[in-house]
């Protein structure tokens, strides 16, 4: 099957600018997952769908950071103004369901630079 | 919340060697343990996992161990190869809510 897609794998703009990030998970995956990874560290949730509802935004900077999953497929992240503290490698994860312990696909994520 | 600490940050071994590396995890409700490989520009790949009513766990090379009173668990790989270097990534949650990751091991297994 084919795997967790994220476009684009690299973005580089100034601060204050502002970007979107675009994933498309395995079919049937009802649950979808947007991590950040800054240089050195493992990934740090920050929003989580079920379907097409938010089910864990708590670690979402929402003054800047917004994301939607409609239709529950496609997934689209966006910083709005981006900061130099944003640098990092967003990460795009599915999984079958939320209910069980199945396994959290990742996509190849997209590295933002923020100058 | 829960916090996962991992060590070594790095850790270089000779191919065919063993290599350890360790976590431990704070919340002592937390019952899911995966592991994770992240290769140069891609995402992270598990490997192997552990829930809390095991001890251990082998697939080939690889097992991992947990010890729950102490909350601290631990992946082993055997039989080391060029092509296990990678960060590795260690995990925790509870039931299915969302994974904690520890910050990652440089493995570098040298010929």
């Amino acid at each position: 099957e084919a795997g967790v897609a994220q476009s684009p794998r690299y973005k580089i703009i100034e601060k204050r600018q502002s970007v979107a990030f675009w994933c498309n998970p395995i079919s049937g995956h009802a649950t979808l997952y947007w991590y950040q990874q800054i240089l050195g560290q493992g990934p740090k949730l920050l929003i989580q769908f079920q379907n097409n509802g938010v089910v864990d935004d708590s670690q979402l900077p929402k003054d800047r950071f917004s994301a939607e999953r409609l239709k529950g497929v496609d997934s689209t992240l966006k910083i709005q103004p981006a900061k130099l503290e944003d640098s990092a490698v967003y990460l795009c994860a599915s999984r079958r369901d939320s209910s069980s312990y199945n396994e959290q696909f990742f996509g190849p994520g997209t590295r933002l630079t923020v100058l | 919340g829960e916090n996962v600490e991992q060590h070594p940050s790095t850790l270089s071994v000779q191919e065919g060697d063993s290599a350890v590396i360790k976590c431990t995890y704070s919340d002592s409700a937390s019952n899911y343990f995966p592991w994770y490989k992240q290769e140069l520009g891609k995402g992270p790949q598990l490997i192997i996992d552990i829930r809390s009513n095991v001890g251990e766990k082998k697939d080939q090379r690889i097992a991992v161990t947990l010890n729950k009173t102490a909350k601290h668990f631990s992946l082993h790989i055997t039989e080391t190869q060029p092509e296990d270097s990678a960060v590795y990534f260690c995990a925790a949650s509870k039931n299915t809510d969302k994974l904690i990751f520890g910050t990652g091991t440089r493995l570098q297994v040298f010929p």
